[in-house]
């Protein structure tokens, strides 16, 4: 089993739409989590980080982190044809470095 | 300017050739990290240094060795390149523990 897991879509979604990226993660000793954007060739940037149970928003982004149920979301409000990118979802377990899944490929359709 | 440089940005070699990727950080973060990124694998770790003298193996490190020259320089070595090493390569920094990574532009290796 991986460590973090993502769905590797695409995921498909109208412009305005909300998009729902979930992350499962199987190491309980993860204490911290980050989503990451990636555009085609480039390299990852952060959009959120989240430490704690429950929400945590910025902007058109919510975070969403369930320890009990080891599962971490990221919502994206109004969507844009701009948000169309792989999102990477990333656990720090303090041992070493943070562990990625795969990514989730999101597409806003204009 | 970047705070994380990676040269080059591009790189053709042959099989058997030695090559070496460069980082270069201003950020002043001790943590440095190599990841390469394959179609559908994500981002793995080849090696990470929390400082000058402290460097250790990732999950995929065969094939590979590393050089922390100093505190803001980096350096990954593919000793005799195979064209399954084809992929792209990132450096990445961070200060801490619960801290952000901030990556690299990226190298895209492709070994023939």
């Amino acid at each position: 089993q991986k460590e973090v897991e993502q769905n590797s879509g695409p995921l498909s979604v109208p412009e305005g739409a909300i998009a729902s990226l979930n992350c499962t993660y199987s190491d309980r000793v993860s204490q911290s989590f980050f989503w990451y954007r990636q555009y085609s060739g480039k390299s990852p940037e952060l959009i959120m980080s989240i430490y704690s149970n429950g929400d945590k928003e910025d902007g058109r982004f919510t975070a969403q982190l369930n320890k009990a149920s080891q599962y971490v979301s990221l919502l994206i409000r109004d969507s844009q044809p701009s948000d169309s990118a792989t999102y990477l979802c990333a656990a720090d377990t303090g041992r070493r470095a943070l562990t990625f899944g795969s990514g989730t490929r999101l597409q806003v359709q204009p | 300017d970047a705070d994380v440089t990676q040269t080059p940005r591009n790189r053709i070699t042959k099989t058997g050739k030695r090559i070496m990727l460069e980082c270069s950080q201003t950020k002043g973060h001790d943590r440095m990290y190599w990841y390469r990124q394959d179609p559908g694998l994500g981002l793995r770790l080849i090696y990470y240094s929390f400082d000058v003298k402290d460097i250790n193996k990732g999950e995929i490190s065969d094939g590979y060795s590393v050089s922390r020259q100093a505190q803001a320089k980096f350096s990954l070595s593919l000793e005799s390149a195979i064209p399954n090493q084809t992929a792209l390569y990132f450096c990445a920094t961070r200060t801490g523990d619960k801290e952000t990574q901030y990556f690299g532009p990226g190298t895209r290796l492709l070994v023939l």
